[in-house]
């Protein structure tokens, strides 16, 4: 695709309650990252893919959270049991393999939880 | 661990003059690369400019340029001319390798006084 899309745009769950975030990567980009973003806050590490290694993982906050990435492409995140804490936005980025590979983001999904 | 510390929480500039947005990091690296994304109100990050920390040489791309000082760990963006459409949040970012995560700081939202 011509660059990185994210669905839904917009989430509302009931506390309890799992999501599932879907990022769609810009085609051939190897890396992909996942931020949170609460309300004119800075963004937050959750979980970096490169390639074909093992993710880093070190942003994650809590067990509830958990990303998968299929076939080097395309990534959810999930998250069980949501909680009123979780309310934020969701931004995803890939980039391609290199020094200067440049992240390209997605829209975000803003995601409340009630 | 690398850390990207950006102080100022908030900047005014007025149409027309200059801002400087200032940015430091942690790290024990010699090589490694600094990024300034912008954010505005649409949510849509975009990467205004890049520098590698091995080239001495500042980076520039029209309006807005950089002042990269590797001995004190400082990498502020300034713009010229500041414009209306500049007024968005800026985020300084760190990658210690070309194929590394990349590390945000917390932001500064910039608003531009007509």
């Amino acid at each position: 695709g011509a660059g990185v899309s994210q669905s839904p745009s917009n989430k509302v769950t009931e506390k309890g309650k799992d999501v599932e975030l879907r990022c769609d990567p810009i085609s051939g980009h190897t890396a992909l990252y996942w931020y949170r973003q609460s309300l004119g806050q800075g963004l937050e590490f959750l979980i970096y893919f490169q390639g074909n290694s093992a993710p880093d993982k070190s942003g994650l906050p809590s067990d509830r959270f958990s990303a998968e990435r299929t076939g080097g492409s395309v990534s959810t995140l999930t998250i069980q049991r949501t909680q009123q804490e979780d309310s934020a936005v969701y931004l995803c980025a890939s980039s391609s393999q290199g020094a200067w590979g440049e992240a390209f983001f997605g829209q975000g999904t803003r995601l409340t939880v009630v | 661990a690398q850390t990207v510390t950006q102080s100022q929480p908030e900047m005014s500039v007025q149409e027309a003059e200059t801002v400087t947005l200032s940015c430091t990091y942690d790290t024990s690296e010699s090589d490694y690369y600094l990024f300034w994304y912008k954010q505005p109100p649409s949510r849509q990050m975009i990467l205004v400019i890049r520098q590698e920390a091995y080239k001495q040489q500042n980076a520039t791309e029209n309006r807005f340029s950089v002042n990269f000082q590797k001995a004190a760990k400082s990498f502020s963006l300034k713009i010229s001319d500041s414009q209306l459409g500049d007024a968005a949040m800026y985020f300084c970012a760190y990658r210690p390798g070309a194929n590394s995560k990349l590390t945000f700081g917390k932001g500064i939202t910039l608003s531009v006084r007509p």
